[in-house]
C-alpha cells in the first residue's frame, strides 16, 4: 500500500521560497500515478497546487503556475513543491497526492506552513 | 476562474438521508469525485467517476450526476459520518486544471 509523507520547514519568512518533499513508499514514484500537491488554509477549503509525472511532466493551477515549480527525483522516490515569493495567504496545511484517473486517491497527512516573519 | 458551488452545511438525523449537491458549468462534461475530510485529518476519497465507489468505502455513500449538478447521498447516515465533504472535478481547458468544490459540513444531530 503506498504511503506518503510530507517534510519541510514549518515556518518561512515573507517573500521567501516554501520547499516541501513528500516522500513515496510501498510502491514506485514511476507508476502511472500523477503526483500532486493540495493546499488547505486554515478554517478553509481545499486548492489544487499543481502535479507531475516521473517523466518530468508538469501541469499547475494557473493561479499559482507563477510562482510554483514542481519536480521529482526517482532516485529518491520522492517529489518537491517549491513556491516563492510567498506571502501570509499561503500560510496553509499543504498535503502531497497520489492522482490515479482524476482521483486523489492516496494523501499524505499533510504538513503545517507558516509565512510569518 | 471556474467554480464548484456546494451547500455550507447540511444537517440530519441519524438514520435519515443526507443529500449533497454540487454544480459546474463542466459537470456533463467532467468526472466528479468526492472527498470526506474529519478535523485535523487528510481528505479520503469516497466516490469517484461521479457513481463508483472505492474499495472500503460503506455502501451508504453514493453518487449521481445530472446535467451541471453532482450529488452525494449518505443514505442511514451514522455518527461517525459528521464531516466536512467535497466535491472534486476538472475544467474543460483541455489541460488539467483541478478544482475543489467549497465543501459541505454535514452535522448529524
Amino acid at each position: 500500500q503506498v504511503q506518503l509523507q510530507e517534510s519541510g520547514p514549518g515556518l518561512v519568512k515573507p517573500s521567501g521560497t516554501l520547499s516541501l518533499t513528500c516522500a513515496v513508499s510501498g510502491g514506485s514514484i514511476s507508476s502511472s500515478n500523477w503526483w500532486s500537491w493540495v493546499r488547505q488554509p486554515p478554517g478553509k477549503g481545499l486548492e489544487w497546487i499543481g502535479e507531475i509525472y516521473h517523466s518530468g511532466s508538469t501541469n499547475y493551477n494557473p493561479s499559482l503556475k507563477s510562482r510554483v515549480t514542481i519536480s521529482v527525483d526517482k532516485s529518491k522516490n520522492q517529489f518537491s513543491l517549491k513556491l516563492s515569493s510567498v506571502t501570509a495567504a499561503d500560510t496553509a496545511v499543504y498535503y502531497c497526492a497520489s492522482v490515479t484517473e482524476g482521483a486523489f486517491d492516496i494523501w499524505g497527512q499533510g504538513t503545517m506552513v507558516t509565512v510569518s516573519s | 476562474s471556474y467554480e464548484l458551488t456546494q451547500p455550507p452545511s447540511v444537517s440530519v438525523s441519524p438514520g435519515q438521508t443526507a443529500r449533497i449537491t454540487c454544480s459546474g458549468d463542466a459537470l456533463p462534461k467532467q468526472y466528479a469525485y468526492w472527498y470526506q475530510q474529519k478535523p485535523g485529518q487528510a481528505p479520503v476519497l469516497v466516490i469517484y467517476k461521479d457513481s463508483e465507489r472505492p474499495s472500503g468505502i460503506p455502501e451508504r455513500f453514493s453518487g449521481s450526476s445530472s446535467g451541471t449538478t453532482v450529488t452525494l447521498t449518505i443514505s442511514g447516515v451514522q455518527a461517525e459520518d459528521e464531516a466536512d465533504y467535497y466535491c472534486q472535478s476538472a475544467d474543460s481547458s483541455g489541460t488539467p486544471n483541478y478544482v475543489f468544490g467549497t465543501g459541505t459540513k454535514v452535522t448529524v444531530l
